[in-house]
C-alpha cells in the first residue's frame, strides 16, 4: 500500500492568516493526489483532485501544488469557516489510501 | 444533487456481523464506483472496499476476509457486511461516490453513521 505521511498533525492560525499543509507519498503518485476537509460531526468533503483542481463550488483561497511524491495544500486569507481537520489521499493505486489528518484550529 | 444515506444498526455484538445500506438518491448508481470508508472515533479514515454498478469488487487487504459489498441498482442500493466484529470495529461508517474521471477520487459521501460494537 501506499503510505500517506501528512504534516503538520496541528497548527494554530488567525483569521486572515496563510496557511501550508504538506503530504507526502511513499512512492511516486504523479498528480493523483486529492485533499479533503472535514467539519466535526461532517462528512469529508472534497475541495482539490488532480493535485491542482479546484473541485466545483471550493474557494479559490484554496489551492493545492506538487507532483510525485510531495503535495501542499494552501489556504490563502484563512476564513472562519476553513476551521476543520484536512486529509490528503492518494487515487494513483487502489487501496486509496488517506493521510493522518491536519487539524487547523483557531489561535 | 446526489445524495448519499447511510443506514443499519447502531450496536452490533462483538463476533456478529455489521451490515449497512447506502441509498443513493438524486441520481443513479450506474456507470459509478461506490466506496465504504469508516473513521474510528477521534481517529483518521480508512477505506474498506469499493464496488462498481456492474458488481465487480476490491476490497482493503486488511480486511478482505471479513468484507462484502453488494450493489442492488433496482433499489439504487449499496450494502455492507463485516463479520466477526470486534471493539477495533467501532466507527463512523461513510459510503461514498467516485468521480467518473479521477477514479479512486471520492466526490460525494453520505453523513455518516456510527456504529458501536459492544456486548
Amino acid at each position: 500500500d501506499i503510505q500517506m505521511t501528512q504534516s503538520p498533525s496541528s497548527l494554530s492560525a488567525s483569521v486572515g492568516d496563510r496557511v501550508t499543509i504538506t503530504c507526502r507519498a511513499s512512492q511516486s503518485i504523479s498528480n493523483y493526489m486529492n485533499w479533503y476537509q472535514q467539519k466535526p460531526g461532517k462528512a469529508p468533503k472534497l475541495l482539490i483532485y488532480g493535485a491542482s483542481s479546484l473541485q466545483s463550488g471550493v474557494p479559490s483561497r484554496f489551492s493545492g501544488s506538487g507532483s510525485g511524491t510531495d503535495f501542499t495544500l494552501t489556504i490563502s486569507n484563512l476564513q472562519p469557516e476553513d476551521f476543520a481537520t484536512y486529509y490528503c489521499q492518494q487515487s494513483y493505486n487502489p487501496p486509496p489510501t488517506f493521510g493522518g489528518g491536519t487539524k487547523v484550529e483557531i489561535k | 444533487q446526489v445524495q448519499l444515506q447511510e443506514s443499519g444498526p447502531g450496536l452490533v455484538k462483538p463476533s456478529e456481523t455489521l451490515s449497512l445500506t447506502c441509498t443513493v438518491s438524486g441520481g443513479s448508481i450506474s456507470t459509478y464506483y461506490w466506496s465504504w470508508i469508516r473513521q474510528p472515533p477521534g481517529k483518521g479514515l480508512e477505506w474498506i472496499g469499493y464496488i462498481y454498478y456492474s458488481g465487480s469488487t476490491n476490497y482493503n487487504p486488511s480486511l478482505k476476509s471479513r468484507v462484502t459489498i453488494s450493489v442492488d441498482t433496482s433499489k439504487n442500493h449499496v450494502s455492507l457486511k463485516l463479520s466477526s466484529v470486534s471493539a477495533a470495529d467501532t466507527a463512523v461508517y461513510y459510503c461514498a461516490r467516485h468521480s467518473q474521471l479521477w477514479l479512486l477520487t471520492l466526490d460525494y459521501w453520505g453523513q455518516g453513521t456510527l456504529v458501536t460494537v459492544s456486548s
